[in-house]
């Protein structure tokens, strides 16, 4: 258990549908990430969002958008899905001393 | 525009030799860089990293090297045990740019024949 908690592990939807992702990150991480991994792809950055407010954005599709609430949980909302929105959804956080990410195990997203 | 790049999709190595697995920059910008290894159905694992002010780190099993004039680095895994069969991914950040987003390869896929 890396400490990063993502739900729901999997979601089956039909296009046009919306979804919420849900994450929460280690106790005391104030940053999360945001990443999507398509078939075969690297990981691509989406939003991060430091201690509530949204600190960088990337490839981010205007359908999708991303909160994080006062308790520092984080939730990426996708809606009118298309096909190619089938993917894993990772979701990250950071201690402030370090570089490297601890990584939750993923939504695996299949639109259909 | 793909600023660190794998061009290796997949590697296989015989268990107890040297694993060699390639990463490439563009962004001159980067100054730390960090490799992390995923097994399917789990989120990447951090592995171990590399400030640009140093060539070479090692932990164990693992050590990376970075040569900033060719902005390539490498991941070296000696010996190579079953364990290792996982993806690999090399990603980078830059304190120049205030922020920590991280930017990934695409991966390449190890596999340790027995």
């Amino acid at each position: 258990d890396s400490g990063v908690t993502q739900t729901p592990k999997h979601l089956i939807t039909a296009t046009g549908q919306r979804v919420t992702l849900r994450c929460s990150p280690r106790s005391g991480d104030l940053s999360v990430y945001w990443y999507q991994q398509s078939l075969d792809q690297g990981l691509q950055f989406l939003i991060q969002y430091y201690n509530g407010e949204e600190r960088a954005k990337g490839n981010i599709l205007e359908r999708f958008s991303a909160q994080q609430f006062p308790d520092l949980h984080s939730e990426l909302n996708l809606s009118s899905l298309e096909l190619g929105d089938s993917a894993l959804y990772f979701c990250a956080s950071r201690a402030i001393e370090n570089y490297g990410y601890t990584f939750g195990s993923g939504t695996r997203l299949t639109v259909v | 525009d793909q600023q660190v790049k794998q061009n290796s999709p997949s590697l296989s190595v015989q268990e107890g030799r040297i694993s060699i697995l390639n990463c490439d920059y563009t962004n001159s910008m980067f100054d730390y860089f960090l490799w992390y290894k995923k097994y399917p159905a789990e989120g990447p694992t951090f592995l171990i990293s590399i400030s640009s002010i140093k060539d070479k780190n090692e932990d164990g099993r693992f050590t990376v090297f970075l040569n900033k004039s060719a902005k390539h680095l490498s991941l070296h895994i000696v010996p190579s045990q079953p364990g290792d069969s996982a993806v690999y991914f090399c990603a980078a950040s830059s304190s120049n740019f205030g922020n920590e987003k991280l930017t990934f390869g695409t991966g390449t896929r190890l596999t340790i024949i027995p």
